[in-house]
């Protein structure tokens, strides 16, 4: 595609349930990021990919939260046992490489919202 | 830490107008790269306008440009002659150089009147 998209645009669930959040990033991008915007709080890192591998898990608020990336594009950021303070937009951002100091392409994100 | 500070939460603009968007951070480092991203309703984050902290000339793209006061880590954004279309929320960013991930401000909303 054109861009890098994101699904579902929207999701409703109950507390404790678990969430796939998917991330399809711009066509030969290797690089990919997911990142969490919650109310008034800016945007707060999560974990990026270079290919399949994940560098960098230090942004994961909890254990309760894992990515993978498979094929070197798709992406799943994984939630389980949601709770409510989970209830944000994710965002998944893509690049052509891991290049320091590099533009990120932005998705629409993902709003969760856990009751 | 590092942190960005962006301390208007909420601005406005009569269109034609010039507008100028605060940014300060903190860091200790001397390498990074400093950024403005504009998020319409749609949600989708977009790059404004991109400056490299070890140049000392500000950045201009077209009708945004920057002030960059590396001494007192300062990163405003100046977006003249306002149209409808630059309604959206401005987020204020830094990336340290040999890392990946940016570093946010909490935001400005600018909303620009007709």
């Amino acid at each position: 595609g054109a861009g890098v998209s994101q699904s579902p645009s929207n999701k409703v669930t109950e507390k404790g349930k678990d969430v796939e959040l998917r991330c399809d990033p711009i066509s030969g991008h290797t690089a990919l990021y997911w990142y969490r915007q919650s109310l008034g709080q800016g945007l707060e890192f999560l974990i990026y990919f270079q290919g399949n591998s994940a560098p960098d898990k230090s942004g994961l608020p909890s254990d309760r939260f894992s990515a993978e990336r498979t094929g070197g594009s798709v992406s799943t950021l994984t939630i389980q046992r949601t709770q409510q303070e989970d209830s944000a937009v994710y965002l998944c951002a893509s690049s052509p490489s891991l290049t320091a100091g590099g533009t990120q392409y932005f998705g629409p994100g993902t709003r969760l919202l856990v009751l | 830490a590092q942190t960005v500070t962006q301390s208007q939460p909420e601005m406005s603009v009569q269109e034609a107008e010039t507008v100028t968007l605060s940014c300060t951070y903190d860091t200790s480092e001397n390498n990074y790269y400093l950024f403005w991203y504009k998020q319409p309703p749609s949600r989708q984050m977009i790059l404004v306008i991109r400056q490299e902290a070890y140049k000392q000339q500000n950045a201009t793209e077209n009708r945004f440009s920057v002030n960059f006061q590396k001494a007192a880590k300062s990163f405003s954004l100046k977006i003249s002659d306002s149209q409808l279309g630059d309604t959206a929320m401005y987020f204020c960013a830094f990336m340290i150089a040999g890392t990946y991930k940016y570093i946010f401000g909490t935001g400005t909303r600018l909303k620009v009147l007709a």
